[in-house]
């Protein structure tokens, strides 16, 4: 069985960078048949997509967040990290890791989520 | 970027009704839609792939139909353990976008 968990910090300053690594256990991330990525939902709202990495490195990010958002892998340690750029209040959200399917997009497989606040 | 239209925002239905909520992409996808159940302080859960076809474990209640733009997914009977919040997936050109949502209440 597949699981996925969220770490890192849970309050970060607003123009600060926030950094969240997802560590998958179960299955191995260089699988290939996934993309493991990253979603967000702010307060009390709706689901949005961040982007996503294939085990080999190449990334695919949401067109509005393209310019603040870099997502990374780390094979070795069968982990996946997310750092977002000049955050402002607006990045406040429930972040979720998970593995969505190469085919159909799916998104099989969740984190928990983990809740990070945006203020000073 | 493909933009997913879901209606309604909002649903009340009572036990045993039939439940049907849309979703419309701004262009044709295929059958790249995905169909998901969230319930409040959870992750959402997949029900449907693919538009119609039912992830494992899922009850055969919930069903997904469409192809190109326009897509339907129907709980044939409500039972209480269905309250929650809705939401489509389109997947098209290495892209995901997530629909509105459809928050489903017990009338």
């Amino acid at each position: 069985q597949v699981q996925l968990q969220e770490s890192g910090p849970g309050l970060v300053k607003p123009s600060q960078t926030l950094s969240l690594t997802c560590t998958v256990s179960g299955g191995s991330i260089s699988s290939g048949d996934y993309y493991w990525s990253w979603i967000r939902q702010p307060p009390g709202k709706g689901l949005e997509w961040i982007g996503y990495i294939y085990y080999s490195g190449s990334t695919y990010y949401n067109p509005s967040l393209k310019s603040r958002v870099t997502i990374s892998v780390d094979t070795s340690k069968n982990q996946f990290s997310l750092k977002l750029s000049s955050v402002t209040a607006a990045d406040t959200a429930v972040y979720y890791c998970a593995r969505a399917g190469l085919r159909s997009g799916a998104v099989n497989y969740w984190g928990q989520g983990t809740l990070v606040t945006v203020s000073s | 970027d493909i933009q997913m239209t879901q209606s309604p925002s909002s649903l009340s239905a009572s036990v045993g009704d039939r439940v049907t909520i849309t979703c419309q992409a701004s262009q044709d996808i295929s059958n790249y839609l995905n169909w998901y159940q969230q319930k409040p302080g959870k992750a959402p859960k997949l029900l449907i792939y693919d538009a119609s076809n039912l992830e494992t474990g899922v009850p055969s209640r919930f069903s997904g139909s469409g192809s190109g733009t326009d897509f339907t997914f129907t709980i044939s009977s409500l039972q209480p353990e269905d309250i929650a919040t809705y939401y489509c997936q389109q997947y098209d050109n290495l892209s995901i976008t997530f629909g509105q949502g459809t928050r489903l209440e017990i009338k």
